[in-house]
């Protein structure tokens, strides 16, 4: 299965744009990208997913690398309810093993 | 309100004895998963299942037992062969023909083996 290499922390203050990066480089042409967050002691919620195009939610925007070896989840404006582990992962129409996760981004907003 | 449902939250069971995870959805979803996180780490996955009596070992399906009789139930038992079972279980699930749609995960079911 194709993997996901993302940092281990980040940091922002509130109210300033976040850019969280994930590499992928040995993604496959049917691996769609899926962003999810998870809260202290909850579970993983939903973020956003694509392709190939840049998409936009109420949430987040998700800007995909032409080549599609990285993508960056933006959120636009921080708060501290944004503090969360953030997970990239990839999921394959191919593969019945879908949503495969790893260790994800602590992101710590600083009002 | 449509959802999936874990319980209890909390579990506390004495080394040796089996442990059963409930897990409920009313999302009409195919698939269901399984996964353990342990304090600092993601999330591997014990077990899935694409569909009704039918379910596939994840990464670390060693010491679990799952069964899958009913759509909507997806139950995790934790056996005395499971020799760290203490951990954070979380279920999800997943409309299983669509990939690019998102999944949907309980609460969550922090077990404490003493």
């Amino acid at each position: 299965d194709a993997k996901t290499t993302q940092p281990n922390s980040m940091e922002s203050n509130e109210e300033e744009p976040v850019h969280l990066p994930c590499n992928h480089s040995t993604i496959s042409g049917t691996d769609y990208i899926h962003w999810y967050r998870q809260l202290p002691s909850q579970g993983p919620e939903y973020v956003i997913h694509g392709l190939t195009s840049n998409v936009n939610n109420r949430m987040a925007s998700l800007a995909i690398a032409e080549d599609r070896k990285s993508s960056t989840l933006i959120l636009h404006r921080a708060t501290l309810r944004d503090a969360a582990v953030y997970y990239c992962i990839l999921s394959s129409t191919g593969s019945a093993r879908q949503l495969t996760f790893g260790s994800g981004t602590q992101l710590t907003v600083l009002p | 309100d449509g959802g999936i449902t874990q319980s209890p939250k909390y579990l506390f069971r004495k080394e040796g004895q089996n442990v059963t995870l409930s897990c409920e959805q009313n999302l009409n979803h195919d698939a269901m998963y399984w996964y353990r996180q342990d304090p600092g780490q993601g999330l591997r996955l014990i077990y899935y299942s694409q569909i009704v009596n039918d379910f596939q070992k994840g990464d670390i399906a060693e010491g679990y037992s799952v069964s899958r009789e009913k759509k909507e139930s997806f139950p995790l038992t934790v056996t005395s062969a499971q020799k760290n079972p203490t951990a954070f279980y979380l279920c999800a699930s997943s409309i299983q023909a669509k990939v690019n749609t998102e999944a949907f995960f309980g609460q969550g079911t922090r077990l404490t083996v003493v």
